[in-house]
């Protein structure tokens, strides 16, 4: 059974810093990881998308790496601003076909507060 | 990217009621997931939904509790039945958009239950 970790829990920065969120998964058979943005109360807003053949992914100030055989994945926020505070999520999807295909697993987040 | 709208984004609900919750994707999708967030706590899937047969469930979720409707490939409604405190969640859909674009969701129903 897949098991996603996030560390650490929460992070409380001051603005501008550049800081790290890390996400472990169990099972190194995932087809792609995904790392998400939630606000409070809200829904998921997708950040970033790495296939399970890529290394990375950039999107602005964000960077997302993968280590597949590792089971690791790291998002790297640069030059943080108040408005990156939320909670953020990493997912990963099993290889498809079978019964897993479409499951999610979702780690706990990681709640990140910037602070001006 | 697919775009999905749900509703309502919230409510408040008496106990021992039902509250149906909708999710319209702006394309056709083949399956659609839907999926509870307890207070504090990350993701949990409740079923997946195909056009044209029943949900399939996961383990700890049954059809009289979470009752599901696809009637055709863009809409979907999860039913909360005989509501208790402990349906106070977020409850989310989500569609695949495809292996470019991952996994699209909606912005969610917020649950409270009195």
């Amino acid at each position: 059974k897949q098991e996603v970790t996030q560390i650490p829990a929460a992070l409380s920065v001051p603005e501008g810093e550049n800081l790290v969120l890390n996400c472990s998964f169990t099972d190194s058979a995932i087809y792609n990881l995904q790392w998400f943005r939630q606000d409070p109360g809200k829904g998921l807003t997708s950040l970033l998308l790495i296939q399970s053949s890529q290394r990375e992914q950039t999107s602005g100030r964000l960077n997302a790496s993968l280590d597949k055989s590792s089971g690791r994945s790291t998002l790297y926020i640069a030059a943080s601003q108040p408005g990156d505070s939320a909670t953020y999520l990493c997912a990963v999807r099993p290889d498809a076909g079978g019964t897993s295909y479409g499951k999610l697993t979702f780690g706990q987040g990681t709640i990140l507060t910037v602070h001006p | 990217s697919a775009v999905i709208s749900q509703k309502p984004s919230r409510d408040i609900c008496q106990r021992g009621t039902s509250l149906t919750i909708q999710c319209q994707v702006d394309s056709q999708v083949t399956m659609m997931f839907w999926y509870r967030q307890q207070p504090g706590q990350s993701l949990t899937l409740i079923a997946t939904a195909n056009q044209g047969s029943e949900a399939t469930y996961e383990s700890g979720f049954v059809i009289d509790k979470f009752p599901i409707s696809r009637p055709n490939l863009t809409f979907s409604t999860l039913t909360v039945s005989n509501m208790s405190p402990e349906d106070s969640s977020i409850y989310l859909c989500s569609v695949l958009g495809g292996a470019i674009y991952g996994y699209t969701f909606g912005s969610g129903t917020r649950l409270t239950v009195v």
